[in-house]
């Protein structure tokens, strides 16, 4: 596609529930990023993604958010047993290839909203 | 912490006016974004400024880089309400698969007509 997709857009869910968040990222571009913003927030980094390389889950906040690839294309964000806290907009981002000096491209987010 | 941190956190102007918000880092970098994000949406890319760069300008955009401050400024010039949104600086300390772009918490711009 043109740019870097996400859905659903918003996604209410209930306290214990599991969501997944979906990435389809620029098509040929290599690297692929999660970052979470809470409300009135700056960006907190989650995992990346860069050619076949194991991925960088430093940023992961606990055992409960896991992420994969598949194909080198789209990308799945897996919260399991969701907390209130976890409501944030969760913003999906490739680039052609990894940092360092690549403009990384950003899709619209996914609001989420943990009831 | 290694992240950019911007001031100010909230800048409110009048039309026609310039607008300028800054940048601060901890530790030395490859390169340092700027960023903007309407209605906390997806985040759109403005400028790159390189570490060898002291400045660089895109339009009515002017981005300056002092690596000895450790800081970047954004300036705006002749705003216009269409500005209005939060812009982020996001520093990038380079190494290999795995770094990130590190965001700041934002300045939230008002432009007013």
């Amino acid at each position: 596609g043109a740019g870097v997709s996400q859905s659903p857009s918003n996604k209410v869910t209930e306290k214990g529930k599991d969501v997944e968040l979906r990435c389809d990222p620029i098509s040929g571009h290599t690297a692929l990023y999660w970052y979470r913003q809470s409300l009135g927030q700056g960006l907190e980094f989650l995992i990346y993604f860069q050619g076949n390389s194991a991925p960088d889950k430093s940023g992961l906040p606990s055992d409960r958010f896991s992420a994969e690839r598949t194909g080198g294309s789209v990308s799945t964000l897996t919260i399991q047993r969701t907390q209130q806290e976890d409501s944030a907009v969760y913003l999906c981002a490739s680039s052609f290839t990894g940092f360092s000096g690549n403009t990384i491209y950003f899709g619209e987010g996914s609001w989420l909203t943990v009831v | 912490s290694q992240q950019g941190e911007e001031d100010p956190q909230a800048l409110s102007i009048q039309e026609g006016e310039n607008a300028t918000m800054n940048c601060s880092y901890k530790t030395s970098i490859n390169n340092l974004q700027w960023y903007r994000q309407n209605s906390g949406r997806g985040l759109v890319h403005l400028i790159l400024i390189r570490s060898n760069e002291r400045e660089k300008h895109s339009g009515r955009l002017r981005v300056t880089l002092d690596t000895s401050k450790k800081s970047s400024s954004l300036l705006i010039t002749a705003s216009r309400a269409a500005d209005t949104a939060s812009y982020f600086c996001a520093t990038d300390f380079g190494g290999q698969a795995g770094t990130a772009l590190i965001f700041g918490k934002g300045t939230t711009l008002s432009v007013s007509s």
